[in-house]
């Protein structure tokens, strides 16, 4: 059975970090590509980030581009979400996904 | 990166058909065969219905189907059911290596 577990959210000041974690289980973790996706409170989902299978390709959304990185770590079957000058509309549940299965999320509130 | 075009509500009454368009562009859903659709109820995580257009993942019900036609991805959602009340969303792949989102169609079932 798949299994996506994220975990690194928390409340953090505008201008923080944060790095968020996604372990994975179940499938075989580097034969997909991975996404970061949010959902502010009350609202739509929004694209984030993508990972190639490899790690070797990386795309993200304008609006994070030059402060967000994705990576990955295929021996450990995890995934990574590095969040740089966070802003108060960051504030989101962040869930890790793929064409098997999305995690339950982690809830990052920027805010002072 | 603008976000793909879904209506914003629908509704129906348990046994009916609905259809839930997704608008894009040929820099899009009109690209590539890559787009998926979700479910989500409240408070939970969304969940994948549809992935490559038309390709339903084991254990999704075959109620519902997708299909796609130039630059609109569509779900149909047949014999809807209480349960099919929830928040829909479609998402592609685009040329420019990002994936759009829908804005999302919340369901009613009546």
């Amino acid at each position: 059975e798949v299994h996506l577990v994220e975990s690194g959210g928390g409340l953090v000041q505008p201008g923080g970090s944060l790095r968020l974690s996604c372990s994975a289980s179940g499938f075989i973790f580097s034969n997909y590509w991975m996404h970061w996706v949010r959902q502010a409170p009350g609202k739509g989902l929004v694209w984030v980030s993508r990972i190639t299978g490899d790690g070797r390709s990386t795309k993200n959304a304008d609006s994070v581009e030059g402060r967000f990185t994705v990576s990955r770590d295929n021996a450990k079957n995890t995934l990574y979400l590095e969040m740089n000058g966070l802003r108060v509309e960051d504030t989101a549940m962040y869930y890790c996904a793929s064409d098997v299965g999305w995690g339950q999320g982690t809830l990052v509130t920027v805010s002072s | 990166q603008s976000a793909l075009t879904q209506p914003a509500s629908m509704s129906g009454s348990p046994g009916q058909s609905i259809t839930i368009s997704c608008t894009g562009t040929s820099s899009d859903v009109g690209a590539y065969d890559y787009v998926s659709w979700f479910q989500q109820h409240p408070g939970k995580a969304p969940k994948l219905l549809i992935l490559d257009v038309s390709k339903r993942p084991s254990g999704v019900s075959d109620r519902f189907s997708g299909s796609k036609s130039g630059n609109t991805a569509s779900l149909t959602i047949s014999g809807l059911q209480t349960e099919d009340e929830a928040d829909y969303y479609c998402a592609s792949h685009s040329t420019s290596g990002a994936c759009l989102f829908g804005g999302g169609t919340h369901l009613t079932v009546f």
